[in-house]
């Protein structure tokens, strides 16, 4: 298997300028979740979703901050209008309901800069 | 009060040395438990499941205490290659990641 699979790995972009970040699960986990890392604060969850429907939104920090799944295999992370504290690494994780366990296997992250 | 702390260390260890280390963790109710392994600028990735009758995976020893709400991981013979953050991870569903232990293995 692929692995979780995100783009892109780097983002650069400028205030109040809109980002998107991609993010396709591993095939067949039916959970997904979005977490920002920073130095200060860790990894946060932003928002998860469980068969393709949001489940826990609370960690959006803001509504300059969406998420959406159009379907199994895609999601997307959206800020408009991006801000420099929006800057961190973004990681993408899926998971599969099943009875051994519950873990999280991450894409690879995609690292943002808004200057 | 934060759903999973960690001493964040540093642990500076030698070669072939024994480290260990834990984490607790404020909901009683949680019913998975992991260690996993950050490497500087990479994702996480699993290290360890830990179960109630405690697990071991080569090197690595993993123990958690339900009563007392502590999880522990125990690294055995340490090698350069296990430098890195070690996040303790709790929850269901939803997971909690505590903010890391770094350690780093000296030649």
């Amino acid at each position: 298997d692929a692995g979780v699979i995100q783009s892109p790995r780097h983002e650069v972009t400028e205030m109040g300028q809109e980002v998107t970040l991609r993010c396709k699960p591993i095939s067949g986990h039916d959970y997904l979740f979005w977490y920002r890392q920073t130095m200060m604060r860790g990894l946060e969850l932003l928002i998860y979703f469980n068969n393709n429907v949001p489940i826990d939104d609370s960690g959006m920090p803001e509504d300059r901050f969406s998420a959406k799944m159009p379907n199994a295999s895609f999601s997307t992370l959206k800020i408009q209008p991006s801000e420099p504290r929006d800057s961190a690494v973004y990681f993408c994780a899926s998971s599969l309901n099943s009875a051994s366990g519950r873990e999280q296997y991450f894409g690879p992250g995609t690292r943002l800069t808004v200057t | 009060r934060k759903e999973v702390e960690q001493d964040p260390g540093p642990f500076n260890v030698p070669e072939g040395a024994t480290v260990a280390f834990n984490c607790t963790y404020s909901n009683s109710a949680s019913q998975s438990f992991f260690w996993y392994r950050q490497d500087c600028r990479k994702e996480p990735k699993l290290l360890m499941s830990v179960y109630s009758s405690g697990n071991e995976d080569g090197r690595f020893t993993a123990q958690l205490n339900r009563a007392s709400q502590y999880i522990s991981l125990l690294i055995r013979d340490s090698k350069l290659s296990d430098s890195a953050t070690y996040l303790c991870v709790v929850g269901d569903y939803k997971l909690s990641f505590g903010a890391g232990t770094t350690v780093t293995v000296r030649a």
